[in-house]
């Protein structure tokens, strides 16, 4: 099943922070999270595996809780060049087996 | 090092005909997937492979064919195309393991007519 993203949108000012949350009604086993600028292809930004790590990229980072089965994604002080389509992933809940299911995407606008 | 290579980067097909997208990877990447993806359904896997002649369905198999002969190329072929097959459609690599990204490639536009 799709994992359940939340909110299908949203639009910040410059220097705001924003939470994308990634639900699943199944056991993961990792949590990939992508972003999409408009007709391009998706780029890998971080994984998470199972063992409720929480990861950063620069002003970007993640957590991971395996017990409620959700991700989410922490942008703080956004940038121009945040907005785009961020996309979860997940796989589970046997170990990863090549089969990468996403979320339908959370369409982030930054506005000066 | 090339990445993920998609050829060709625009279609425009009759419904009925058939076609094979193709895609390469360079990076001796054991995993490789095709997706498709419409305007609000976000990115749906059709199939997937684990390894040269591994090959298994994803979420929106009908209509499509996989083979993998090699560890670099994973095309896929529509067997005959329908309107509803319209997409964008992504190849995307990733190594074995499950502890790393997928690097997608550069996508294929197809329009079913």
């Amino acid at each position: 099943q799709q994992p359940v993203q939340s909110p299908q949108a949203v639009i910040l000012r410059e220097g705001e922070d924003a939470v994308i949350n990634c639900s699943s009604s199944k056991a993961l086993y990792s949590v990939h999270w992508y972003r999409q600028k408009h007709g391009e292809a998706p780029v890998f930004l971080m994984i998470l595996l199972k063992g409720g790590e929480q990861k950063g990229h620069d002003k970007i980072s993640a957590s991971f809780n395996e017990k409620k089965q959700q991700s989410s994604l922490y942008l703080t002080a956004s940038q121009l060049s945040y907005s785009g389509t961020y996309f979860c992933g997940t796989e589970g809940p046997g170990g990863s087996q090549g089969n990468l299911i996403f979320g339908k995407g959370t369409k982030l606008s930054v506005k000066p | 090092n090339a990445g993920v290579t998609q050829t060709p980067k625009f279609q425009v097909l009759k419904t009925g005909q058939s076609m094979t997208l193709q895609c390469a990877q360079d990076m001796n990447h054991e995993y490789m997937s095709w997706y498709r993806q419409d305007p609000g359904m976000g990115l749906r896997l059709i199939h997937y492979s684990v390894g040269a002649g591994i090959t298994d369905q994803g979420e929106v198999p009908n209509g499509y064919n996989v083979s993998r002969s090699t560890t670099e190329d994973f095309p896929l072929r529509l067997l005959s195309a329908a309107p509803s097959q319209t997409s964008v459609y992504f190849c995307a690599s990733s190594p074995l393991g499950g502890a790393y990204g997928y690097t997608f490639g550069s996508g294929t536009r197809l329009t079913v007519v």
